[in-house]
């Protein structure tokens, strides 16, 4: 079946710690994204990637990193430079041409203790 | 810059009620609308869009949304609630091409026995 799968689903992290969030979509999407979600605050846009290789920083990049060395990966790293990580975090993919519709993991719930 | 409004960030209806979820959006170019679904811990999910034609338009699970450019809304309605439609709506809005999409802050709907 295809879709997008992410890893792993729950992440506990001691603080000073990087961790990194799988992302894996089998959909042959061009585009690629990162989102956090938090209570009440909708969806944020961390990280995007139109083709392989390239990437832009979203609205709240700050403390995190990625790569996308191939067109159906898209790492993210929470980096000990992210003052508050702990969040629900969602990848999604689209076409090349942004339509609006994505396609959504079923996220990664990051705790930091 | 475009933008989302969603009016109520929880709404309560009784089982076999109308259900109105209201968005409201800001554009200066014709948009593309969207509303998507998420159940607890998981990803979102694609309800339905307007991006060109007829400006009713008809999703899964018996929703749908009217585009109204003299009110800048795209109000997500069903006639009928069932306890499965249990979960937090969020509504978003693109041009498409290069413009990012933004999502709407999410309305949680509770379904009332």
């Amino acid at each position: 079946d295809g879709g997008i799968t992410q890893s792993p689903k729950y992440l506990f992290r001691k603080e000073g710690q990087n961790v990194t969030l799988s992302c894996e979509q089998n959909l042959n999407h061009d585009a690629m994204y990162w989102y956090r979600q938090d209570p009440g605050q909708g969806l944020r846009l961390i990280y995007y990637s139109q083709i392989v290789n390239d990437f832009q920083k979203g609205d709240i990049a700050e403390g995190y990193s990625v790569s996308r060395e191939k067109k159906e990966s898209f790492p993210l790293t929470v980096t000990s430079a992210q003052k508050n990580p702990t969040a629900f975090y969602l990848c999604a993919s689209t076409w090349g041409r942004n339509t609006g519709e994505l396609f959504f993991g079923e996220g990664s719930r990051l705790t930091v203790l | 810059a475009q933008s989302v409004t969603q009016l109520g960030s929880h709404v309560s209806v009784s089982e076999g009620a109308l259900v109105l979820l209201r968005c409201n959006y800001s554009s200066s170019v014709p948009p593309y609308l969207f509303w998507y679904v998420q159940y607890p811990n998981q990803g979102l999910q694609l309800l339905l869009k307007y991006t060109t034609g007829a400006t009713l338009v008809k999703g899964i699970n018996g929703f749908e949304a009217e585009f109204k450019k003299s009110e800048t809304s795209f109000h997500l309605t069903k006639p009928s609630a069932h306890m499965s439609d249990a979960a937090e709506y969020f509504c978003a809005v693109t041009s498409g091409g290069d413009d990012k999409i933004i999502f709407g802050k999410g309305t949680r709907l509770h379904i009332l026995p």
